[in-house]
């Protein structure tokens, strides 16, 4: 059964700094990983999909590196800013599809200003 | 990406009585659509996939006579918690697959008194 763990659980930055957020997984027989942003009480914005034979994306000050082998996944976030403060959910795909995604519990980040 | 609604955006409704939660495809026509629940502080569970034209498949652990999943159209998925309880109170939310992503609907919370 395929578990995904998110750490750390709360992130507080300064605003500005660089930061790395991480995500393993207990399966490396994955089809893709994604990256989500959920704003409180709100739904899931997709910031970054990587395909399993993939190694990393980028979009913007964010990049998205996969280790499969290793089970583990990074987002890195360039210059934060205090628009970036929510919630970051790592979901992993089963092999076959993106169907049934396994979240994390994601990561809280606050950018302070 | 897809472009995904829910209806209502929260609601509160008695114990033992009946809601439904609509999900609507804007800009894509989907004949999968996913239902997930969060409870705080939680991973997203993926509760069932819903067919259009056919019966849902339902995940291991999740009543299927409580959690009515109808997916008459290929924009249209409503998933109706039957004799609500208390522990039903959570986030529930909608996705749809477009490509190798999954785009996810706005959620609804349901507070069951």
């Amino acid at each position: 059964k395929q578990e995904v763990t998110q750490i750390p659980a709360a992130l507080s930055v300064p605003e500005g700094e660089n930061l790395v957020l991480n995500c393993s997984f207990t399966d490396s027989a994955i089809y893709n990983l994604q990256w989500f942003r959920q704003d409180p009480g709100k739904g899931l914005t997709s910031l970054l999909l990587i395909q399993s034979s993939q190694r990393e994306q980028t979009s913007g000050r964010l990049n998205a590196s996969l280790d499969k082998s290793s089970g583990r996944s990074t987002l890195y976030i360039a210059a934060s800013q205090p628009g970036d403060s929510a919630t970051y959910l790592c979901a992993v795909g089963g092999f076959g599809g993106s169907e049934k995604l396994v979240f994390g519990k994601g990561t809280k980040l606050t950018v302070n200003p | 990406g897809a472009v995904v609604s829910q209806h209502p955006s929260w609601v509160i409704c008695k114990s033992g009585t009946s809601v439904k939660i609509e999900c609507r495809s804007l800009d894509f026509q989907a004949t999968t659509m996913f239902w997930y629940r969060q409870f705080p502080k939680q991973s997203l569970m993926l509760m069932a996939t819903s067919n259009e034209g056919s019966k849902a498949t339902y995940e291991q652990g999740v009543e299927k006579d409580k959690f009515l999943i109808n997916h008459a159209s290929l924009t249209l998925s409503t998933l109706t918690v039957t004799s609500a309880h208390p522990e039903d109170s959570s986030f529930y939310i909608c996705s749809v697959t477009s490509g190798y992503e999954q785009y996810f609907g706005p959620g609804t919370r349901l507070t069951v008194t």
